[in-house]
């Protein structure tokens, strides 16, 4: 069965520091891997996907995210934070079959100026 | 890109009255669409899958009868909450998979509903 984990409800960064949003998952065979940002009362928006290729992902709004295979791992990254990047950050996993992805928990960003 | 709309953003109703809430794909052709519920600070958790022309096929627990889906068009799904009690007071967002390159896996989501049930 295919699972995702956020293991942080929150993190918190300083503005202009960089930020980590952890993410790993299981799947059987190859992952579709995905991140998403929602803003408060607004649906998901997209920010970035692995489906195959390089493992380094460059995405929306200056973030990127890395496949790593060997620890299932898909860590949302962004080199210097904004305030404006504050917002609740879902991370997903399925295949494109059935495009019925199971997403995570959510993890709330707070950029603190 | 693709662009999905939802209507309306909110609603509040009475206990035991019915809402209808639109998701509609406004470029493109859906001919699948899907349906989460959000409750606060937690994630998505998918309702339903509504096919253009078909039945909806549901999640396990999620009550048919009270979640009615219906997807006339490839443009638009709707999802009535049928004699809605507090308790279906949440979140509903809607998604559909973006056309063109063929297995993109990319989800295009609406804005999201949120339904107040007094």
């Amino acid at each position: 069965a295919q699972s995702v984990a956020q293991p942080e409800d929150q993190v918190n960064v300083a503005e202009g520091n960089p930020l980590t949003v952890k993410c790993t998952y299981s799947v059987s065979g190859n992952p579709y891997l995905f991140w998403y940002v929602q803003y408060p009362n607004r649906g998901l928006q997209f920010l970035l996907k692995y489906i195959t290729g390089d493992n380094l992902v460059k995405g929306s709004y200056g973030f990127e995210a890395e496949f790593n295979k060997s620890q299932t791992s898909f860590h949302l990254k962004k080199p210097s934070a904004l305030v404006s990047d504050s917002a609740l950050y879902f991370c997903a996993v399925g295949d494109s079959g059935t495009y019925k992805y199971i997403f995570g928990t959510g993890t709330r960003l707070k950029v603190l100026a | 890109g693709a662009v999905v709309s939802q209507h309306p953003s909110w609603v509040i109703c009475k206990s035991g009255t019915s809402v209808k809430i639109e998701c509609r794909s406004l470029d493109f052709q859906a001919t699948t669409m899907f349906w989460y519920r959000q409750f606060p600070k937690q994630s998505l958790m998918l309702m339903a899958t509504s096919n253009e022309g078909s039945k909806a096929t549901y999640e396990q627990g999620v009550e048919k009868d009270k979640f009615l889906i219906n997807h006339a068009s490839l443009t638009l799904s709707t999802l009535t909450v049928t004699s809605a009690h507090p308790e279906d007071s949440s979140f509903y967002i809607c998604s559909a998979p973006g056309m063109g390159t063929p297995d993109t896996g990319e989800l295009f989501f609406g804005e999201g509903s949120r339904l107040t049930v007094l």
